[in-house]
């Protein structure tokens, strides 16, 4: 079983639209990162969270830790945020455990 | 703002040949990492390095990979016989607790191609 599962895998919207990307875990973590990797392979972190909700932008996550889950969103999305988007846990030795991440195309 | 700065951008090298990955982490960042995508999977955790000295490492991290932090500024990941399944992006990241997401840093990679 993997440590992290995203859903859904794929998803196209269209520009306008509200996105949400969900994220569950099955390991004790000290935070949980969303980020965002383009077609380049480079790979930029957007939210480190240990509890509750973050917001920057247009963009906002959550995090539910007895639940195991977190959810990145995304408003008024627009084709620029086309990108893979990647939920990563980490735990007390500070490395991260990689979801296998969510392909987002937003259409105009 | 502060990058993590890793070099080559892209290698080529024929099977069995020693390839060094270098990386210049962020300079107040304590924790370095390497890591690797394969092409279509998701990235995996190499190693992590702190105070000198390997803290953790994978499966993956072999004998045939090791890590330096030869002058204070660099941290290289050498991989002393390549394979054909070495061929991947590998990503080095940097760490300080308590800075939020930008507290922990990937740089751009470096895609490792193996013929």
């Amino acid at each position: 079983k993997n440590e992290v599962e995203q859903s859904p895998q794929n998803l196209t919207a269209q520009e306008g639209e509200f996105i949400t990307i969900n994220c569950s875990y099955s390991v004790g973590i000290s935070a949980l990162h969303w980020l965002q990797q383009h077609p380049g392979g480079g790979i930029v972190s957007l939210f480190m969270l240990s509890s509750g909700k973050k917001k920057h932008g247009r963009l906002i996550a959550t995090i539910n830790i007895q639940e195991k889950h977190s959810s990145l969103h995304i408003t008024a999305s627009h084709p620029r945020d086309s990108a893979v988007y990647i939920c990563a846990v980490r735990g007390p030795t500070n490395k991260l455990v990689f979801g296998a991440g969510t392909i987002l195309r937003v259409k105009s | 703002e502060p990058e993590v700065t890793q070099t080559p951008s892209h290698q080529v090298t024929q099977m069995g040949q020693e390839v060094i990955l270098r990386c210049v982490p962020i300079s107040n960042h304590l924790y370095f990492y390497w890591y690797r995508q394969i092409l279509g999977q998701k990235v995996e955790f190499l190693v992590s390095f702190y105070n000198n000295e390997i803290s953790e490492k994978s499966e993956i991290f072999d004998d045939q990979f090791s890590v330096e932090r030869p002058d204070g500024s660099n941290f290289t990941l050498k991989i002393r016989s390549t394979k054909l399944e070495d061929s991947a992006m590998y990503f080095c990241a940097s760490s300080r607790p308590g800075q939020g997401p930008r507290g922990y840093t990937f740089g751009s990679g470096t895609r490792l191609t193996v013929v």
